[in-house]
């Protein structure tokens, strides 16, 4: 069964600064992975979807990047703000099933100014 | 503008109640799924549906109902059989099943409270 583990559960840090957000998951014979960024009380908004084939995904300051072998992907975020507070969670499609994506718990991000 | 419409936001329950959930989408979108998300946890998935008059269960399908009749609406009753309904639900769609790696679209999801 497909398990997905994101770490830290929460992150704090100051405006400008440079992260790392974590996904793991235990099964690699995934389709793809998407990232996706939840504010408190909406709904989930794709920010990067990366195919299986690929290595990596960039939109704007986030870049993405997928380890099938080691079953990771890391979220990069450049030059962090305080609109980049959220929680950010991944997601992926076990084998077999694309519509039945398996979510992390997410990490919740708050950027200070 | 496309995108997915749930209604109500804020949706309240007494005890021995049904209650249905709306979920509209104008993206043309062929796949529908009902997510529940508690606090603290991920999302768990309670129906999708691939086509028209097609749905399958989630992980957590116990307790509620769905019907797909036609390709923009998934409604989803939550009913009196569900003995722990507060939560945040959401609906969301994607193109079909058979293209792979596609992109999954979200409503604003609307909040239940047991009362």
């Amino acid at each position: 069964k497909q398990e997905v583990t994101q770490i830290p559960a929460a992150l704090s840090v100051p405006e400008g600064e440079n992260l790392v957000l974590n996904c793991s998951f235990t099964d690699s014979a995934i389709y793809n992975l998407q990232w996706f960024r939840q504010d408190p009380g909406k709904g989930l908004t794709s920010l990067l979807l990366i195919q299986s084939s690929q290595r990596e995904q960039t939109s704007g300051r986030l870049n993405a990047s997928l380890d099938k072998s080691s079953g990771r992907s890391t979220l990069y975020i450049a030059a962090s703000q305080p609109g980049d507070s959220a929680t950010y969670l991944c997601a992926v499609p076990p084998q077999g099933g694309s519509e039945k994506l398996v979510f992390g718990k997410g990490t919740k991000l708050t950027v200070n100014p | 503008d496309g995108g997915i419409t749930q209604s109500p936001k804020y949706l309240f329950r007494k005890e021995g109640q049904n209650v249905t959930l709306s979920c509209e989408q104008n993206l043309n979108h062929d796949a529908m799924y009902w997510y529940r998300q508690d606090p603290g946890q991920g999302l768990r998935l309670i129906y999708y549906s691939q086509i028209v008059n097609d749905f399958q269960k989630g992980d957590i399908a116990e307790g509620y109902s769905v019907s797909r009749e036609k390709k923009e609406s998934f409604p989803l009753t939550v009913t009196s059989a569900q003995k722990n309904p507060t939560a945040f639900y959401l609906c969301a769609s994607s193109i079909a099943r058979s293209q792979l790696g596609n992109t999954i679209y979200f409503g604003e999801g609307s909040w239940l409270t047991v009362v």
